[in-house]
C-alpha cells in the first residue's frame, strides 16, 4: 500500500525556523516532493529530493533519508506569508501519479 | 499558456445533475493528471494521461466520474449524477516530457453538490 503521514498542524513565531516530518513507505520510490499551498490556490512546487541528503534553496530546505522513509522540510527565517499548508508526495515511479499526504498547516504568529 | 488554467473556478450545482469541468495544461505538456481534495484530506488521484497511451483511471471513485482528454490538450472530467460527497476541489497538473516528476497545479475547480 501506499501511506504518508506528516503532522496535521504546527504553530511557529516569526522569525524563528520549524521543521515538518514526512514519513512514507510506498511501492515504488521516484523522488520526494514538498508543495506549499495557501487556502483556495494551488499547490506549488517548493522541493524534490531523489537522493539522500540535504537540498537547501534559500530560506527552504529539504532532507531525504530512503533508508529511513523519512524526509522533512526546515523553514528558517520564517514570514507570515509562510503560514500555509506544506504537502508532501511521493512519486513511486516514473510519470505515475504522485501519493501526497494529507498536509501540514503551518501557522505562523507573530 | 503561461500555466495551467481550469474553469470553473467554483461550481454549485444540485444532487442528481452532471457536471463538467474542464482543464488547459501548459502547452507541449505530455502527462495530465486530476485529482481530488476534500476538505480535511490530502490530493487522491484520480486519473492520469500520458501523450496517446490508454488513461490509468484507476483512481476513479465510481463510474459516474469520466475524463477524456481531446488532441493531446484539453481535458474535461464529467461527474454524472451528482452526489454531496462528490464536494470537493478538483485539481488538473500537468507535466512535460524528459523532467523529473514535478507537476504543475492549476488553481482547482471548488464544486459544491447541494
Amino acid at each position: 500500500g501506499q501511506n504518508i503521514d506528516q503532522p496535521t498542524e504546527m504553530t511557529a513565531t516569526e522569525g524563528a525556523i520549524v521543521q515538518i516530518n514526512c514519513t512514507y513507505q510506498t511501492s515504488g520510490f521516484n523522488g520526494l516532493f514538498w508543495y506549499q499551498q495557501h487556502a483556495g490556490e494551488a499547490p506549488t512546487f517548493l522541493s524534490y529530493n531523489v537522493l539522500d541528503g540535504l537540498e537547501e534553496k534559500g530560506r527552504f530546505s529539504s532532507f531525504l533519508s530512503r533508508s529511513k522513509g523519512y524526509s522533512y522540510l526546515l523553514l528558517k527565517e520564517l514570514q507570515m506569508k509562510d503560514s500555509a499548508s506544506y504537502l508532501c508526495a511521493v512519486s513511486p515511479s516514473g510519470n505515475t501519479p504522485l501519493v501526497f499526504g494529507k498536509g501540514t498547516r503551518l501557522s505562523v504568529i507573530a | 499558456g503561461a500555466g495551467v488554467s481550469q474553469s470553473p473556478s467554483n461550481k454549485v450545482t444540485e444532487k442528481g445533475k452532471d457536471v463538467e469541468l474542464r482543464c488547459d495544461p501548459i502547452s507541449g505538456h505530455t502527462a495530465l493528471y486530476w485529482y481530488r481534495q476534500s476538505l480535511g484530506q490530502g490530493l487522491e488521484f484520480l486519473i492520469y494521461f500520458q501523450g496517446n497511451s490508454a488513461p490509468d483511471k484507476s483512481g476513479l471513485p465510481s463510474d459516474r466520474f469520466s475524463a477524456e482528454r481531446t488532441g493531446g490538450s484539453v481535458s474535461t472530467l464529467t461527474i454524472q449524477r451528482t452526489q454531496q460527497e462528490d464536494s470537493a476541489v478538483y485539481l488538473c497538473a500537468s507535466k512535460g516530457a524528459g523532467t523529473y516528476n514535478e507537476q504543475f497545479f492549476g488553481p482547482g475547480t471548488r464544486l459544491t453538490v447541494l
